[in-house]
């Protein structure tokens, strides 16, 4: 079946490191890749989205890239900040359904 | 634009006692409607899921229900609560049948005691 495989954290980072978080999935054709993020105590925002190979979804310095030869959507920032400390979620669904897969979701730690 | 309200923000009940979490969205019509638990340090399970009025889809059977008595109106209830029933719930609604994001209300903080 389809699911969504992320690296288990904590991820712990100095300000001004360099991030990645790894997300792999498995599902037949082509479904659509988000990346939330979690604030302590609070819901889940979306960050960015990609909705076909080879897309690049950004927002506020994070990237990731819809690569469906590897079936990955890994989440980079290039300088992370204290306030990027969070809770990052990778997910997918398919157009026209109703249900979306998550991933297990991955915590990031940044110190100053 | 579109938000998204829970209430309440935070819940302390004894086991055994009835719930009533409620989620309502505005400045959208007809959306799918969804409600999650999410375990203390861990992911989002799906409890229910509902893409019209009086439309409930279930996916992990327990003690919770699920009503949507209006459009923009979900409901997640219990007659009788466990311990097991803990958790951070929240409500989500996505556009239908487009298969886009999920927009997240600010959740409601369960303690069963």
């Amino acid at each position: 079946g389809n699911s969504v495989t992320q690296m288990e954290g904590p991820v712990t980072l100095s300000e001004e490191a360099f991030l990645t978080i790894n997300c792999t999935y498995t599902a037949t054709g082509y479904p659509s890749l988000f990346w939330y993020v979690q604030y302590p105590g609070e819901g889940l925002q979306l960050l960015l989205k990609a909705t076909k190979a080879d897309d690049k979804g950004s927002n506020k310095g994070f990237e990731a890239t819809y690569r469906k030869e590897t079936t990955s959507f890994h989440l980079e920032k290039g300088s992370v900040q204290v306030s990027d400390s969070a809770v990052y979620f990778c997910a997918l669904s398919y157009p026209g359904t109703y249900k979306y897969i998550f991933g297990t979701g991955t915590r990031l730690k940044v110190l100053a | 634009s579109q938000t998204i309200h829970q209430w309440p923000a935070t819940l302390v009940q004894p086991v055994g006692s009835p719930l009533s979490l409620e989620c309502t969205v505005e400045g959208t019509s007809n959306p799918n409607l969804y409600w999650y638990r999410q375990a203390a340090g861990r992911g989002l399970q799906l409890l229910f899921y509902s893409v019209g009025i009086g439309q409930i889809s279930s996916e992990v059977p327990q003690n919770l229900s699920a009503s949507r008595p209006q459009d923009r109106q979900f409901i997640l209830s219990s007659k009788k609560l466990l311990l097991s029933d803990s958790g951070f719930y929240l409500c989500a609604w996505s556009v239908q049948r487009e298969g886009g994001e999920q927009y997240f209300g600010p959740g409601t903080r369960l303690t069963v005691t």
